[in-house]
């Protein structure tokens, strides 16, 4: 079946310009994931939903990164005033359960 | 508060054989253990997990790991390395009590190499 998508796939964007992410979990799907994966490192934890609130956004770096999940499944990850540091992959994951999660692609975000 | 530790930046193995990709862990309660792979340019894909029983876990592609309480370890084996093995492992840990939250704790990650 149809895994987590995110898009775009890449990113490149102009200091200081607002970008938003997307990603789709897998059908069914309430719980909803975001981490950033900077090159050489494991993937640091950003924000978990369950449903459409935010159950824990205790990873969100500063007040410049905000997500959404309005109607309980496709989530927006919105980054306003980039800056270079926030350069990385940003990976989407879903699960049904407490358990597994299930990773998407990434989207790779280039902040020149 | 969670973390893992790989000890190893990098593997290498011969193809055909056994490899050991190595991971501790410090959590809070029982854990949740997990491995994931990573190819280039590609998303993490899920291996295989230890929620509880049976110490030794079977996963995707005949790899296995084994749960140590004791030594708070997860490390992930396999009997008969291929080249196409070759690729970023990642171990992670989730706390079991809902308290201390859902999210994964990763390693930093160890490259295998595959040599054939």
């Amino acid at each position: 079946g149809a895994g987590v998508s995110q898009t775009p796939s890449n990113k490149v964007t102009e200091k200081g310009k607002y970008v938003e992410l997307r990603c789709d979990p897998i059908s069914g799907h309430t719980a909803l994931y975001w981490y950033r994966q900077s090159l050489g490192q494991g993937p640091e934890f950003l924000i978990y939903f369950q449903g459409t609130g935010a159950a824990d956004d205790s990873g969100l770096p500063n007040d410049r990164f905000f997500a959404v999940r309005p109607e309980g499944s496709v989530s927006t990850l919105k980054i306003q005033r980039t800056e270079r540091g926030d350069s990385a992959v940003y990976l989407c994951a879903s699960s049904s359960d407490v358990d597994t999660q299930y990773f998407g692609p990434g989207t790779r975000l280039t902040v020149l | 508060a969670q973390s893992v530790a790989q000890p190893e930046d990098q593997v290498n193995v011969a193809e055909g054989n056994p490899l050991t990709v190595k991971c501790t862990y410090s959590v809070s309660g029982n854990p949740y253990l997990f491995w994931y792979v990573q190819y280039p340019n590609r998303g993490l894909q899920f291996l295989l997990k230890y929620i509880t029983g049976d110490n030794l876990v079977k996963g995707s592609y005949g790899f296995e790991a084994e749960f140590n309480k004791s030594q708070t370890s997860f490390h992930l084996k396999k009997p008969s390395a291929l080249v196409s093995d070759s690729a970023l492992y990642f171990c992670a840990v989730r706390a079991l009590q809902m308290e201390y939250g859902n999210k994964l704790v990763f390693g930093a990650g160890t490259i295998l190499r595959v040599k054939s």
